[in-house]
Protein backbone atom coordinates (compact mmCIF):
# COMPACT_ATOMS: atom_id res chain seq x y z
CA UNK A 1 0.00 0.00 0.00
CA UNK A 2 1.02 3.43 -0.36
CA UNK A 3 2.27 5.23 2.20
CA UNK A 4 -0.57 7.57 3.27
CA UNK A 5 -1.77 8.20 6.69
CA UNK A 6 -5.34 9.68 7.92
CA UNK A 7 -5.55 11.42 11.36
CA UNK A 8 -7.41 11.12 13.53
CA UNK A 9 -9.33 7.70 12.81
CA UNK A 10 -11.81 8.58 14.46
CA UNK A 11 -13.34 12.08 15.82
CA UNK A 12 -16.52 13.58 17.90
CA UNK A 13 -17.19 16.89 18.06
CA UNK A 14 -19.70 19.11 18.37
CA UNK A 15 -21.65 21.85 16.40
CA UNK A 16 -19.90 24.40 15.89
CA UNK A 17 -16.60 23.72 16.26
CA UNK A 18 -13.84 23.62 14.33
CA UNK A 19 -11.75 20.54 13.17
CA UNK A 20 -8.83 19.97 11.33
CA UNK A 21 -8.12 16.56 9.73
CA UNK A 22 -4.52 15.81 8.47
CA UNK A 23 -3.47 13.44 5.43
CA UNK A 24 0.38 12.58 5.80
CA UNK A 25 2.10 10.76 2.61
CA UNK A 26 5.32 9.65 1.88
CA UNK A 27 5.56 8.68 -1.73
CA UNK A 28 6.66 12.63 -2.99
CA UNK A 29 3.09 12.65 -4.55
CA UNK A 30 1.87 15.83 -6.28
CA UNK A 31 -1.82 15.13 -6.09
CA UNK A 32 -3.29 15.25 -2.96
CA UNK A 33 -7.29 15.09 -2.50
CA UNK A 34 -10.23 14.99 0.39
CA UNK A 35 -13.35 12.56 -0.71
CA UNK A 36 -16.02 12.66 1.69
CA UNK A 37 -18.27 9.33 1.69
CA UNK A 38 -22.11 9.10 2.86
CA UNK A 39 -24.80 6.03 2.06
CA UNK A 40 -26.54 7.37 -1.24
CA UNK A 41 -24.12 10.01 -2.47
CA UNK A 42 -20.87 7.52 -3.36
CA UNK A 43 -17.71 9.63 -3.16
CA UNK A 44 -17.69 13.37 -3.47
CA UNK A 45 -14.91 15.42 -3.99
CA UNK A 46 -14.29 18.22 -1.70
CA UNK A 47 -11.10 19.69 -2.49
CA UNK A 48 -7.76 18.78 -4.08
CA UNK A 49 -4.19 20.15 -4.31
CA UNK A 50 -1.97 20.17 -7.48
CA UNK A 51 1.31 21.31 -5.52
CA UNK A 52 2.21 23.09 -2.53
CA UNK A 53 0.02 25.90 -1.49
CA UNK A 54 -1.77 25.05 -4.84
CA UNK A 55 -5.17 24.01 -4.56
CA UNK A 56 -8.65 23.87 -6.18
CA UNK A 57 -12.53 23.20 -4.93
CA UNK A 58 -14.26 20.09 -5.65
CA UNK A 59 -18.02 19.13 -6.07
CA UNK A 60 -18.35 19.74 -2.34
CA UNK A 61 -16.52 22.59 -0.84
CA UNK A 62 -18.84 24.95 1.41
CA UNK A 63 -17.98 25.05 4.66
CA UNK A 64 -14.48 23.11 4.01
CA UNK A 65 -11.19 24.69 3.40
CA UNK A 66 -7.93 22.85 2.87
CA UNK A 67 -4.33 23.91 3.02
CA UNK A 68 -0.91 22.42 1.62
CA UNK A 69 2.53 23.81 3.11
CA UNK A 70 4.73 21.05 1.96
CA UNK A 71 4.32 18.38 -0.49
CA UNK A 72 3.22 15.67 2.07
CA UNK A 73 0.33 17.17 4.27
CA UNK A 74 -3.10 18.36 2.93
CA UNK A 75 -4.88 19.61 5.87
CA UNK A 76 -8.62 19.85 5.61
CA UNK A 77 -10.01 22.17 8.22
CA UNK A 78 -14.13 22.19 9.14
CA UNK A 79 -14.51 25.73 9.95
CA UNK A 80 -17.53 25.47 11.66
CA UNK A 81 -18.56 21.95 11.99
CA UNK A 82 -22.58 20.92 11.39
CA UNK A 83 -24.28 17.66 11.68
CA UNK A 84 -24.74 17.71 7.77
CA UNK A 85 -20.78 16.88 7.86
CA UNK A 86 -20.86 13.79 9.80
CA UNK A 87 -19.14 11.39 7.49
CA UNK A 88 -16.16 9.12 6.32
CA UNK A 89 -13.55 11.43 4.87
CA UNK A 90 -10.88 9.67 2.35
CA UNK A 91 -7.60 11.42 1.66
CA UNK A 92 -6.27 10.08 -1.94
CA UNK A 93 -2.96 10.55 -3.71
CA UNK A 94 -1.69 10.51 -7.35
CA UNK A 95 1.42 10.97 -8.92
CA UNK A 96 0.57 13.34 -11.96
CA UNK A 97 -1.56 13.81 -14.61
CA UNK A 98 0.15 10.70 -16.85
CA UNK A 99 -1.06 8.27 -13.81
CA UNK A 100 -4.26 9.83 -12.58
CA UNK A 101 -4.39 6.60 -10.37
CA UNK A 102 -5.63 7.52 -6.38
CA UNK A 103 -4.32 5.47 -3.61
CA UNK A 104 -6.54 6.28 -0.81
CA UNK A 105 -6.12 6.62 2.92
CA UNK A 106 -7.65 4.38 5.63
CA UNK A 107 -10.45 7.18 5.97
CA UNK A 108 -11.86 9.31 9.24
CA UNK A 109 -14.68 8.36 10.67
CA UNK A 110 -16.37 12.20 11.75
CA UNK A 111 -19.63 12.44 13.96
CA UNK A 112 -20.72 15.95 14.64
CA UNK A 113 -23.22 16.04 17.11
CA UNK B 1 -18.31 20.43 -14.37
CA UNK B 2 -18.75 16.76 -14.97
CA UNK B 3 -21.21 14.39 -13.78
CA UNK B 4 -21.47 10.74 -13.21
CA UNK B 5 -24.45 8.36 -12.99
CA UNK B 6 -23.70 4.69 -12.07
CA UNK B 7 -26.82 2.22 -12.33
CA UNK B 8 -27.88 -0.03 -11.01
CA UNK B 9 -27.12 0.53 -7.26
CA UNK B 10 -27.55 -2.82 -6.20
CA UNK B 11 -26.93 -5.95 -7.79
CA UNK B 12 -28.04 -9.61 -6.56
CA UNK B 13 -26.26 -12.11 -8.52
CA UNK B 14 -25.79 -15.89 -8.04
CA UNK B 15 -21.75 -17.42 -8.15
CA UNK B 16 -20.69 -18.06 -11.45
CA UNK B 17 -22.94 -15.47 -12.93
CA UNK B 18 -21.79 -12.46 -14.96
CA UNK B 19 -22.82 -9.11 -13.50
CA UNK B 20 -22.50 -5.79 -15.28
CA UNK B 21 -22.59 -2.16 -14.11
CA UNK B 22 -23.21 0.65 -16.24
CA UNK B 23 -21.96 4.90 -16.01
CA UNK B 24 -22.84 7.70 -17.88
CA UNK B 25 -20.59 10.73 -18.11
CA UNK B 26 -21.22 14.13 -18.79
CA UNK B 27 -18.30 15.96 -19.71
CA UNK B 28 -17.00 15.28 -23.54
CA UNK B 29 -13.39 16.23 -22.75
CA UNK B 30 -12.67 13.82 -19.99
CA UNK B 31 -10.39 10.78 -20.91
CA UNK B 32 -10.16 8.35 -18.06
CA UNK B 33 -12.46 6.35 -17.10
CA UNK B 34 -11.17 3.70 -13.43
CA UNK B 35 -13.38 1.46 -11.49
CA UNK B 36 -12.88 1.36 -7.80
CA UNK B 37 -13.92 -2.01 -5.65
CA UNK B 38 -14.41 -1.28 -1.93
CA UNK B 39 -14.87 -3.91 0.73
CA UNK B 40 -16.92 -3.21 3.95
CA UNK B 41 -14.90 -1.39 5.96
CA UNK B 42 -11.95 -0.89 3.74
CA UNK B 43 -10.62 1.53 1.49
CA UNK B 44 -11.34 2.15 -2.54
CA UNK B 45 -9.26 0.31 -4.46
CA UNK B 46 -8.37 0.64 -7.98
CA UNK B 47 -9.40 -2.88 -9.94
CA UNK B 48 -9.26 -1.77 -13.66
CA UNK B 49 -8.82 1.54 -15.40
CA UNK B 50 -9.74 2.56 -19.35
CA UNK B 51 -8.68 5.58 -21.17
CA UNK B 52 -10.64 7.58 -24.25
CA UNK B 53 -8.36 6.05 -26.81
CA UNK B 54 -9.22 2.81 -25.76
CA UNK B 55 -12.81 0.90 -26.51
CA UNK B 56 -12.39 -2.52 -24.42
CA UNK B 57 -9.58 -3.84 -21.49
CA UNK B 58 -9.52 -6.95 -19.72
CA UNK B 59 -8.09 -8.13 -16.97
CA UNK B 60 -8.94 -12.10 -16.16
CA UNK B 61 -12.31 -11.97 -14.98
CA UNK B 62 -12.71 -8.28 -15.56
CA UNK B 63 -13.38 -5.70 -18.35
CA UNK B 64 -14.40 -2.52 -18.66
CA UNK B 65 -15.64 -1.07 -22.21
CA UNK B 66 -16.48 2.16 -23.02
CA UNK B 67 -18.64 4.11 -25.26
CA UNK B 68 -17.17 7.43 -26.37
CA UNK B 69 -19.87 8.94 -28.28
CA UNK B 70 -22.43 7.98 -26.21
CA UNK B 71 -20.86 8.67 -22.82
CA UNK B 72 -21.20 5.65 -21.17
CA UNK B 73 -18.61 3.14 -20.04
CA UNK B 74 -19.51 -0.52 -17.94
CA UNK B 75 -17.62 -3.24 -15.91
CA UNK B 76 -18.17 -6.66 -16.89
CA UNK B 77 -17.05 -9.08 -14.23
CA UNK B 78 -17.72 -12.77 -15.26
CA UNK B 79 -18.04 -16.17 -13.32
CA UNK B 80 -18.62 -14.07 -10.16
CA UNK B 81 -17.43 -15.04 -6.86
CA UNK B 82 -18.16 -14.40 -3.47
CA UNK B 83 -15.24 -12.42 -2.69
CA UNK B 84 -16.63 -10.50 -5.97
CA UNK B 85 -19.05 -9.12 -3.06
CA UNK B 86 -18.20 -5.14 -2.32
CA UNK B 87 -19.35 -1.89 -3.39
CA UNK B 88 -17.67 -0.92 -6.83
CA UNK B 89 -17.78 2.94 -7.86
CA UNK B 90 -17.32 4.40 -11.66
CA UNK B 91 -15.27 7.36 -12.20
CA UNK B 92 -14.31 9.91 -14.95
CA UNK B 93 -11.46 12.23 -14.85
CA UNK B 94 -12.51 16.01 -15.29
CA UNK B 95 -9.75 17.08 -16.44
CA UNK B 96 -8.48 20.72 -16.25
CA UNK B 97 -5.97 22.96 -16.73
CA UNK B 98 -4.80 21.82 -12.79
CA UNK B 99 -4.44 17.99 -13.99
CA UNK B 100 -6.95 15.07 -13.09
CA UNK B 101 -9.76 15.40 -10.75
CA UNK B 102 -11.64 11.97 -9.93
CA UNK B 103 -15.42 12.21 -10.01
CA UNK B 104 -17.42 9.45 -8.88
CA UNK B 105 -20.69 7.75 -9.55
CA UNK B 106 -22.81 6.89 -6.44
CA UNK B 107 -21.66 3.23 -6.44
CA UNK B 108 -23.27 -0.05 -6.99
CA UNK B 109 -23.33 -2.94 -4.26
CA UNK B 110 -22.37 -6.26 -5.58
CA UNK B 111 -23.99 -9.12 -3.74
CA UNK B 112 -22.78 -12.72 -4.84
CA UNK B 113 -24.40 -15.58 -2.97
CA UNK B 114 -22.93 -19.04 -2.95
Amino acid sequence: DAGITQSPRHKVTETGTPVTLRCHQTENHRYMYWYRQDPGHGLRLIHYSYGVKDTDKGEVSDGYSVSRSKTEDFLLTLESATSSQTSVYFCAISDGRQNEKLFFGSGTQLSVL
Amino acid sequence: GENVEQHPSTLSVQEGDSAVIKCTYSDSASNYFPWYKQELGKRPQLIIDIRSNVGEKKDQRIAVTLNKTAKHFSLHITETQPEDSAVYFCAAAGANQAGTALIFGKGTTLSVSS
